[in-house]
C-alpha cells in the first residue's frame, strides 16, 4: 500500500518569507513524488516531481522540493512566498512499477500568504 | 494550454436523474484515465481506472452500477452518475497520463462541481 501525509491543515506565511508546505510517504520500493497546485474550483496543476536522481528538483513558479530517502520525506518549498501562493497543495506518491499511474494523494495543505 | 478538458464545468440537477461527465485527451491519446472525487477541503480519492476497450477497474467501495464509466476511444473517457441523489454532490475530476521529453506526466481536467438537488 501507499500513502501519504501532510501533517499541516494550513500554513501561513508572510510576503516575501520562506515557504515550506511538508510531506512524508510510505510506498514500496522507490517511490515517484509529485507536488500539484489547486485553485478554488479547479482542477489541479502539476508543479513538479521527483523520480529518479538529484535530490534537490526544481519546478513551477519559483517552488522546489527536496527527496529525503532516509526520512521518506518531500517537502516543498519556496524562497520567498506570494500572495498569489496563496493555494491548495497536494503532495502525492506512486510506485515506480511501469504503466502504473495511480497516485495516493495527501489530505492537502491549505496555504495563506498574507501581504 | 489545457492538455486535459473536461465537461461540464458545473452541474445541477435533480435528485433522481443521471447526469454524465466528459473528459478528453487534448493532442495525445489516453489508453488510461483516473476519475476521483473530491469533497470541500478534503484530498482526492481515486473512484475508478478507465480502461479504453475493457472494463473500468474500480476502487473498493466505489458502487460500479452508480457511477458508470465508458472509455469511448483513445481521448475520452465518460463518467455517468446514476440516480443521482444529494450525497453524490460533490467535486469530480479526471486525469490523464502523457508520456513526454520530461518523461510522465499526469495531466487533470478542470474538475466538474456536481450538486444535486
Amino acid at each position: 500500500a501507499q500513502s501519504v501525509a501532510q501533517p499541516e491543515d494550513q500554513v501561513n506565511v508572510a510576503e516575501g518569507n520562506p515557504l515550506t508546505v511538508k510531506c512524508t510517504y510510505s510506498v514500496s520500493g522507490n517511490p515517484y513524488l509529485f507536488w500539484y497546485v489547486q485553485y478554488p474550483n479547479r482542477g489541479l496543476q502539476f508543479l513538479l516531481k521527483y523520480i529518479t536522481g538529484d535530490n534537490l528538483v526544481k519546478g513551477s513558479y519559483g517552488f522546489e522540493a527536496e527527496f529525503n530517502k532516509s526520512q521518506t520525506s518531500f517537502h516543498l518549498k519556496k524562497p520567498s512566498a506570494l500572495v498569489s501562493d496563496s493555494a491548495l497543495y497536494f503532495c502525492a506518491v506512486r510506485g515506480s512499477r511501469s504503466n502504473d499511474y495511480k497516485l495516493s494523494f495527501g489530505a492537502g495543505t491549505t496555504v495563506t500568504v498574507r501581504a | 494550454g489545457a492538455v486535459v478538458s473536461q465537461h461540464p464545468s458545473r452541474v445541477i440537477c435533480k435528485s433522481g436523474t443521471s447526469v454524465k461527465i466528459e473528459c478528453r485527451s487534448l493532442d495525445f491519446q489516453a489508453t488510461t484515465m483516473f476519475w476521483y472525487r473530491q469533497f470541500p477541503k478534503q484530498s482526492l480519492m481515486l473512484m475508478a481506472t478507465s480502461n479504453e476497450g475493457s472494463k473500468a477497474t474500480y476502487e473498493q467501495g466505489v458502487e460500479k452500477d452508480k457511477f458508470l464509466i465508458n472509455h469511448a476511444s483513445l481521448t475520452l473517457s465518460t463518467l455517468t452518475v446514476t440516480s443521482a441523489h444529494p450525497e453524490d454532490s460533490s467535486f469530480y475530476i479526471c486525469s490523464a497520463p502523457r508520456q513526454g521529453a520530461e518523461g510522465e506526466k499526469l495531466f487533470f481536467g478542470s474538475g466538474t462541481q456536481l450538486s444535486v438537488l
